[in-house]
C-alpha cells in the first residue's frame, strides 16, 4: 500500500461549525503533514509531526488544531473558519526525510 | 522567502523533450532538489530529487549545475498527460519549500 488517503474530498460548512479532517497511510512513515493550498498558489505548510508528536508548527491560526492518535492517522480538527480558509487542504507522509507522499486533499469551503 | 524560482509557465510540442529550469541559487550544500507535479488539483506526485550529481528515473532525468545553483527537469518526450503545474523544491531538513510552479502545457 503505497498511499496516503484523506476524507471526506470535499466539505462545505459554516462559520459556526465544528468538523474535521482525516489522513491515513499504511506505508509505515512516522512524518506525517498538513498542507493548505489557495487556488493557483503551491502548497504551504502547516504542521508537521514526527513520531506522533508535534515538531513543527507554521503560527497556523488556533482555529486548526491537529491530532496525531497514532503513526497511521493525522486530523485536523476545524472550528470557526473564516471564509478565507477555503482552500484544498493536502496531508503528505515520508520517511524520515525522504520523498513526500500526498494524498489527493480534501476541497474545503467556508460559507 | 522563495528559496526557488521558476517561469510560470511553458508549451511544449507533443513528442518532444521539456525542459524545466529553477534557479536556487541560496541552496546549501546539504539541501536537495526534489520536484513534483500537480495535475488539475490532485495531490502533488514525485518525479525525481537530487542533490549534486545528474539523476535519471523513468519519468525523467534532472540537471544540476556544478555550482548548484540552478536545476533543469527533463521530460524526454512529453505526452498531453504531461500537461501539469510543475514544482521545483528544496528540502530543508524535513521541510518542502515549494517554488512558485511552472504550468506546462503538452501541445498536440
Amino acid at each position: 500500500d503505497t498511499e496516503v488517503t484523506q476524507t471526506p474530498k470535499h466539505l462545505v460548512m459554516g462559520m459556526t461549525n465544528k468538523k474535521s479532517l482525516k489522513c491515513e497511510q499504511h506505508m509505515g512513515h512516522r512524518a506525517m503533514y498538513w498542507y493548505k493550498q489557495k487556488a493557483k498558489k503551491p502548497p504551504e505548510l502547516m504542521f508537521v509531526y514526527s513520531y506522533e508528536k508535534l515538531s513543527i508548527n507554521e503560527s497556523v491560526p488556533s482555529r486548526f488544531s491537529p491530532e496525531c492518535p497514532n503513526s497511521s492517522l493525522l486530523n485536523l480538527h476545524l472550528h470557526a473558519l473564516q471564509p478565507e480558509d477555503s482552500a484544498l487542504y493536502l496531508c503528505a507522509s515520508s520517511q524520515g526525510w525522504n520523498e513526500q507522499f500526498f494524498g489527493p486533499g480534501t476541497r474545503l469551503t467556508v460559507l | 522567502d522563495a528559496k526557488t524560482t521558476q517561469p510560470p509557465s511553458m508549451d511544449c510540442a507533443e513528442g518532444r523533450a521539456a525542459n524545466l529550469p529553477c534557479n536556487h541559487s541560496t541552496i546549501s550544500g546539504n539541501e536537495y532538489v526534489y520536484w513534483y507535479r500537480q495535475i488539475h488539483s490532485q495531490g502533488p506526485q514525485y518525479i525525481i530529487h537530487g542533490l549534486k550529481n545528474n539523476e535519471t528515473n523513468e519519468m525523467a532525468s534532472l540537471i544540476i549545475t556544478e555550482d548548484r545553483k540552478s536545476s533543469t527537469l527533463i521530460l524526454p518526450h512529453a505526452t498531453l498527460r504531461d500537461t501539469a503545474v510543475y514544482y521545483c523544491i528544496v528540502r530543508v531538513g524535513n521541510q518542502f519549500y515549494f517554488g512558485t510552479g511552472t504550468s506546462l502545457t503538452v501541445i498536440p
